[in-house]
């Protein structure tokens, strides 16, 4: 079975400061990666995907994130973070179910905190 | 492209009575996804449509849960007998055909069953 680990509930950063908000994932065959994040009162927006090829995804709002095969992660970085960031995110892998379909299975969510 | 609604936006109800949620998806987007919320976890899912047929369904949707999408553009789903458990954010979701798609995810429904 698939699974996404986001091994910290929350992330506190100065703005201007690089970030990290950290995934791993287990799955069998190839993973296809998912990044979302969810501001208060509003849907989960996506972010950026990996489904082949370099391993550094570009995305949204100067988000990054690097696809590592060996150590099984997806963290989603940001070289330098704005106070509007703050919110909840989502990592998630899909991979394909027992009727044929490919699921998305999510983490349980990072809140990133960026401090002014 | 007007994004992905839903309504209604919450829904009190009391327990054993029954609910439904519609969600209606990009409009040109042929799979449609339910997911389940609830505070402190991630979405859940709960069952996946292509066109009108519904493809997926999660184990966490008992019998008391059903999901229609007729002519496979809006689609709703049905609580029975909620129950306090089923307390939660209904997210739908809505995606072009790919294995690599993209999930755009409507605003929810907050179900309060008291």
């Amino acid at each position: 079975a698939q699974s996404v680990a986001q091994p910290e509930d929350q992330v506190n950063v100065a703005e201007g400061n690089p970030l990290t908000v950290k995934c791993t994932y287990s799955v069998s065959g190839n993973p296809y990666l998912f990044w979302y994040v969810q501001y208060p009162n509003r849907g989960l927006q996506f972010l950026l995907k990996y489904i082949t090829g370099d391993n550094l995804v570009k995305g949204s709002y100067g988000f990054e994130a690097e696809f590592n095969k060996s150590q099984t992660s997806f963290h989603l970085k940001k070289p330098s973070a704005l106070v509007s960031d703050s919110a909840l995110y989502f990592c998630a892998v899909r991979a394909l179910a027992s009727g044929g379909s490919y699921i998305p299975t999510f983490g349980r969510g990072t809140s990133l905190i960026v401090h002014p | 492209d007007t994004g992905v609604s839903q309504d209604p936006r919450h829904k009190i109800t009391k327990r054993g009575q029954n609910v439904t949620f519609r969600c209606d998806p990009i409009s040109e987007h042929n799979r449609l996804y339910w997911y389940r919320q609830t505070l402190g976890q991630g979405p859940e899912f709960l069952t996946y449509f292509q066109n009108e047929a519904q493809l997926e369904k999660s184990r966490l949707l008992s019998d008391r849960f059903s999901a229609e999408r007729p002519k496979g553009s809006f689609s709703t789903l049905e609580i029975q007998r909620t129950e306090q458990g089923d307390s939660a954010m209904y997210l739908c979701a809505s995606s072009s055909e790919g294995v690599t798609d993209t999930q755009y995810f409507g605003p929810g429904t907050r179900l309060t069953v008291l």
